[in-house]
């Protein structure tokens, strides 16, 4: 079954404490982007990335970072979280970006106390 | 999940009409624009997507109509089931690799 990946799904952290979400498409898709929602803000893109060690800067990067060392996985970052980062996190991936829709995972809701 | 409806315009119709929900778009040279829907607690799942060198496009129970004139996008549910009952909302591509969403709109099916 096609489709994208997210772990954990749930998570309640500590401020300043590491942390990873893993992110894993099986659609050999080129296009990979993290994106947070946050009520009534909609879905923000948080980093993109075309493809294998190419990754860039969405409209909230601050406080992240992003990976792609192979073309399926595309984690998350947090160095060191605040709680102004606690939010619903999703992974999403599309065969390109020309006129192509992206597929979503289920999301990660990260609390950050 | 669960919180994603708060504070989003909420549109309620009775079962077996028909539902009519609207997007505005701000970027003139936006050239794809995309309908997700987003049932609780799971991530957004594709229903139709459209051109813009179109002004209509159908799938199965939904019809998307975009003005670009007036940038506006609308998705039109016919029959309008419980299972329909999410949020929704638009998403455009104003350059190479950005996609931009839109916040969405709750629509709640009465039985």
């Amino acid at each position: 079954e096609a489709q994208v990946t997210q772990n954990p799904r749930y998570l309640i952290t500590v401020t300043g404490k590491k942390l990873t979400v893993t992110c894993s498409q099986n659609m050999n898709h080129e296009y990979m982007s993290w994106y947070r929602q946050d009520p009534g803000l909609g879905l923000r893109q948080i980093y993109y990335s075309m493809n294998v060690e190419v990754t860039d800067k969405g409209d909230v990067p601050e406080g992240y970072k992003v990976s792609r060392k192979e073309k399926r996985n595309f984690p998350l970052i947090l160095e060191s979280p605040s709680p102004n980062q606690t939010s619903l996190y999703f992974c999403a991936s599309s065969l390109g970006t020309e006129q192509q829709p992206q597929h979503f995972g289920d999301g990660t809701r990260l609390s950050i106390l | 999940g669960e919180s994603v409806g708060l504070h989003l315009p909420t549109l309620s119709v009775q079962e077996g009409d028909n539902s009519i929900i609207n997007c505005a778009y701000s970027n003139s040279a936006s050239d794809y624009f995309i309908w997700y829907k987003q049932e609780s607690g799971k991530g957004p799942q594709f229903i139709i997507d459209i051109r813009s060198n179109m002004d209509k496009r159908q799938g199965q129970r939904v019809t998307v109509l975009l003005n670009k004139t007036v940038k506006h996008l609308s998705l039109q549910i016919a029959a309008t089931q419980p299972g329909d009952s999410a949020v929704y909302f638009c998403a455009e591509i104003a350059t190479v690799n950005k996609f931009y969403f839109g916040s969405g709109t709750k629509l709640n099916v009465k039985p």
